[in-house]
């Protein structure tokens, strides 16, 4: 079963502060995402990497940078955090195509 | 770039009957893949569907690829099916782009 581990489970962020999330995945999957779920829009694409070294801008960039220093790891950059952050954000990894994705368990940031 | 809607947005269901889930997605899909979401908030695959009819369990999935729709039927619900049901669409590339949901309830 594939495993995809996310840091911190649970945050609290000041406003203006850095907020830094961590995704570790053991399974060798190339292609990696990170989602925020908010009531009412579903989860929507923030950042998706298909390999070290790469990062890609998905539907809702804005306010976040994503680094993937390695196949494994994949985190999410709030530089100067806002209330508005404030979510539940989900890391997943696949190997593409037609593979199915694997999730982790979810970050629960707020920001106040 | 690729959307995805989903239908109804909630279901209420006594134990036992049928539901039917609706997909649609704006781009010719590569990936479509349904998901299930259980009230504690985790997230786990049902089944990967791009075409065709595929069936798990006591779940048939048909994708109708020119009509860019997808369905997910659950035959003989529980109430353990409650929950949230995603449906997930990629048109090519690395990208892949969630609906909204359809938020299922059984009542026993």
């Amino acid at each position: 079963e594939a495993a995809v581990t996310q840091s911190p489970r649970n945050k609290v962020a000041v406003t203006g502060g850095k907020v830094t999330l961590s995704c570790n995945q053991t399974n060798n999957h190339n292609n990696m995402y990170w989602y925020r779920q908010d009531t009412g829009h579903g989860l929507r694409l923030i950042h998706y990497s298909y390999g070290a070294g790469s990062t890609e801008k998905g539907d809702i960039p804005d306010g976040y940078k994503a680094s993937r220093p390695s196949q494994e790891n994949f985190s999410l950059i709030l530089e100067l955090a806002t209330p508005s952050q404030t979510s539940v954000y989900f890391c997943a990894s696949g190997l593409g195509g037609q593979n199915t994705l694997y999730f982790g368990a979810g970050t629960r940031l707020s920001v106040l | 770039g690729q959307q995805v809607q989903q239908s109804p947005a909630s279901l209420v269901l006594q134990e036992g009957e049928n539901a039917e889930l609706q997909c649609n997605f704006s781009s010719t899909a590569t990936q479509l893949q349904w998901f299930y979401q259980s009230p504690g908030g985790s997230l786990v695959s049902l089944l990967s569907n791009p075409s065709g009819t595929k069936h798990t369990g006591r779940l048939t999935s048909t994708t109708v690829t020119k009509e860019r729709r997808s369905s997910l039927h659950i035959s003989s619900s529980q109430t353990t099916d409650s929950g949230t049901y995603l449906c997930a669409s990629g048109a090519g590339g690395y990208k892949v782009v969630f609906g909204s949901g359809t938020r299922l309830l059984v009542s026993p």
